[in-house]
Order: C-alpha cells, then sequence, then structure tokens
C-alpha cells in the first residue's frame, strides 16, 4: 500500500492551454475525491466517484473541468482552456467502500500555475 | 449551507503548552468528522476521524471530541513540540459523496 499518488506534481501552464492531472487511490479504495485549494482556504469539493460512477459535481466545476474514472481505478482531472484563476493546488482522496467509517486519504497534491 | 468554521485562525504558542483548536459546523446531523494535518505545499494527513456515534477519539497526544448537538470539535493537543507547527483542518461529511472542510487553524510552536 503505497497511499494515493498524484502527479504532475506541480504543472506551469500558459493561459488557454488545457491540462491534466491523474491520481492513482490506494489499492482497492472505491470512492475517489477531488478537491481544489487556494492559499489560505481550505480544500472545496469538485467531484466524487465510487467506482467508475461519477457521483457528484461541484457547481464550482464549470464546462471546462472533467473528470474520469475508467474502470474504477485511477483517474483524470482535465482542464481545458486554463485560466489564471484556476491556479491552485488540485487534490486528490481516497476511501474504503461500503461498510467502512468514511475515511479520507489525501494524496500530496498537484500544484497548478497558470501564468 | 454546510458550513464549517475554525477558529482561532492562527495560534503561536511556547513549547510544551496543551493547546486546544475549534471547529463548529451549521448542520448536526454529521456522518462523521475528521481532523487534518497539512505541512506547507504538502498534500493532508489523516490525524483523526469520530464517527456520529462517538463522543471522542485519542491517538498519542491528540485527542479530538465531537458535540453533535452544539455543532462543535475540539483537537487537544498535549505537550506541543515544534514539529506539530502545521495547518490542521477539520472536514464534515453527511454522506460519503463529499465533504466540507473549515479554513484551518495555522499552528507555530516556538522553542
Amino acid at each position: 500500500d503505497t497511499g494515493v499518488s498524484q502527479n504532475p506534481r506541480h504543472k506551469i501552464t500558459k493561459r488557454g492551454q488545457n491540462v491534466t492531472f491523474r491520481c492513482d487511490p490506494i489499492s482497492e479504495h472505491n470512492r475517489l475525491y477531488w478537491y481544489r485549494q487556494t492559499l489560505g482556504q481550505g480544500p472545496e469539493f469538485l467531484t466524487y466517484f465510487q467506482n467508475e460512477a461519477q457521483l457528484e459535481k461541484s457547481r464550482l466545476l464549470s464546462d471546462r473541468f472533467s473528470a474520469e474514472r475508467p474502470k474504477g481505478s485511477f483517474s483524470t482531472l482535465e482542464i481545458q482552456r486554463t485560466e489564471q484563476g484556476d491556479s491552485a493546488m488540485y487534490l486528490c482522496a481516497s476511501s474504503p467502500g461500503q461498510g467502512a467509517v468514511g475515511e479520507l486519504f489525501f494524496g500530496e497534491g498537484s500544484r497548478l500555475t497558470v501564468l | 449551507k454546510q458550513e464549517v468554521t475554525q477558529i482561532p485562525a492562527a495560534l503561536s504558542v511556547p513549547e510544551g503548552e496543551n493547546l486546544v483548536l475549534n471547529c463548529s459546523f451549521t448542520d448536526s446531523a454529521i456522518y462523521n468528522l475528521q481532523w487534518f494535518r497539512q505541512d506547507p505545499g504538502k498534500g493532508l494527513t489523516s490525524l483523526l476521524l469520530i464517527q456520529s456515534s462517538q463522543r471522542e477519539q485519542t491517538s498519542g497526544r491528540l485527542n479530538a471530541s465531537l458535540d453533535k448537538s452544539s455543532g462543535r470539535s475540539t483537537l487537544y493537543i498535549a505537550a506541543s513540540q515544534p514539529g506539530d507547527s502545521a495547518t490542521y483542518l477539520c472536514a464534515v461529511s453527511y454522506n460519503f459523496n463529499k465533504f466540507y472542510f473549515g479554513s484551518g487553524t495555522k499552528l507555530n510552536v516556538k522553542p
């Protein structure tokens, strides 16, 4: 068990470019979450997957944001046509499945800087 | 709207002090509450999780309590050390779909 893994750890991009982040959850965790955190704030919920099904999305997730979790394993978060306001830390978390108490385990995050 | 508030926003104490961090939430029908630690530029590390049926949880020098009726949780840190310096965040959930976070308390323990 190597914990939640996120890549890349840091991405610098120019406004208007597309970026994709990947999250590998703890094996056998069937719940996966994406959060966004800006400086000095707590994480804000973006989206939640149970296995491969995306069960909830935040209104913060505009049409430029999309997340997938094919086959219920790793997940990707894509941001199209990035804007400077997208600069933030993108955090992925996973949690054990049915019957468990729902404890969250986070990765180290992917920091996005949009120039 | 679910809101989670953490007070104080920042705290500076000398090494060895016992301290209490506070977390309040607007809707008391929580499923569970989790405390995290975050070091600068890093992800969140889980410290303690309290289920709605529990009143407190302990791990080493940390003790977290939960009072659902008043919408409050406290994290007690005994005999603080410089290595405890970090931001402490609480999060509440009402189902498995999402967790609501406070803005955190930034703790500085001075040697």
